[in-house]
């Protein structure tokens, strides 16, 4: 059975920080380039970013970009994103996806349950 | 003007087909693109349906019923997800995604209400 655990989400003040994790079990995650997706409450999807399988290549949305770093641990078989200077835009569920790097053959069919995050005073 | 453009909602009855359309930038010809569509229903993850790029390159999803189909629209420019023989537990929230400019960029999503 493939999992997606999302965790470390919460509830931060504006300026904040978080460090959200996805441990991923079921599929080769060392063979996965992987994304974290979120969506704020009540609207859309939005992609946040990507990383290679061996994490030497990264992808950010304009939005986050030099506030949150994705990174990885294959030994591990888990996925992070630490997030910093958090404001009150970053609420959402993130979820974390085998979504690749541009199309690849691997089809993006697994996603976690996401884990909330809240900034706000 | 957004690079992916979804009808915020449609209506259909159950039995009939519902075409949910993806309407691509002016400038980026569809032609060149995978699109991708998920279904979201409410308090769940996205769900992968299919991706499609023409009828001989598309791939569904583990599980999905072929009643989900892509097709493409050169002269709207866009994308679309046909889903025939609507069931009431179709009714979700559908996204398509493309990758464009190094980035994943999804739609604003459709409303599917089967009524």
């Amino acid at each position: 059975e493939v999992q997606l655990l999302e965790s470390g989400g919460g509830l931060v003040q504006p300026g904040g920080s978080l460090r959200l994790s996805c441990e991923v079990s079921g599929i080769s995650f060392s063979t996965n380039d992987m994304s974290w997706v979120r969506q704020a409450p009540g609207k859309g999807l939005q992609w946040v970013s990507s990383i290679s399988r061996t994490g030497a290549t990264t992808y950010y949305a304009d939005s986050v970009k030099g506030r949150f770093t994705v990174s990885r641990d294959n030994s591990k078989n888990t996925l992070y994103l630490e997030m910093n200077s958090l404001r009150a835009g970053d609420t959402a569920v993130y979820y974390c996806a085998n979504l690749q790097i541009a199309v690849a053959g691997t089809v993006p069919e697994y996603w976690g349950q996401g884990t909330l995050v809240t900034v706000s005073s | 003007q957004a690079v992916l453009t979804q009808p915020s909602s449609l209506s259909a009855s159950p039995g009939a087909s519902a075409s949910l359309t993806c309407t691509l930038r002016s400038g980026i010809n569809v032609a060149k693109y995978w699109i991708y569509w998920y279904q979201q229903k409410p308090g769940s993850p996205p769900q992968y349906l299919l991706r499609y790029k023409s009828d001989s390159d598309t791939q569904q999803g583990s599980g999905v019923p072929s009643r989900f189909s892509g097709s493409k629209d050169a002269s709207a420019n866009a994308g679309t997800l046909l889903i025939s023989g609507l069931q009431s537990e179709d009714e979700a929230d559908y996204y398509c995604m493309i990758w464009h400019g190094s980035v994943w960029v999804f739609g604003g999503g459709t409303k599917l209400t089967v009524l």
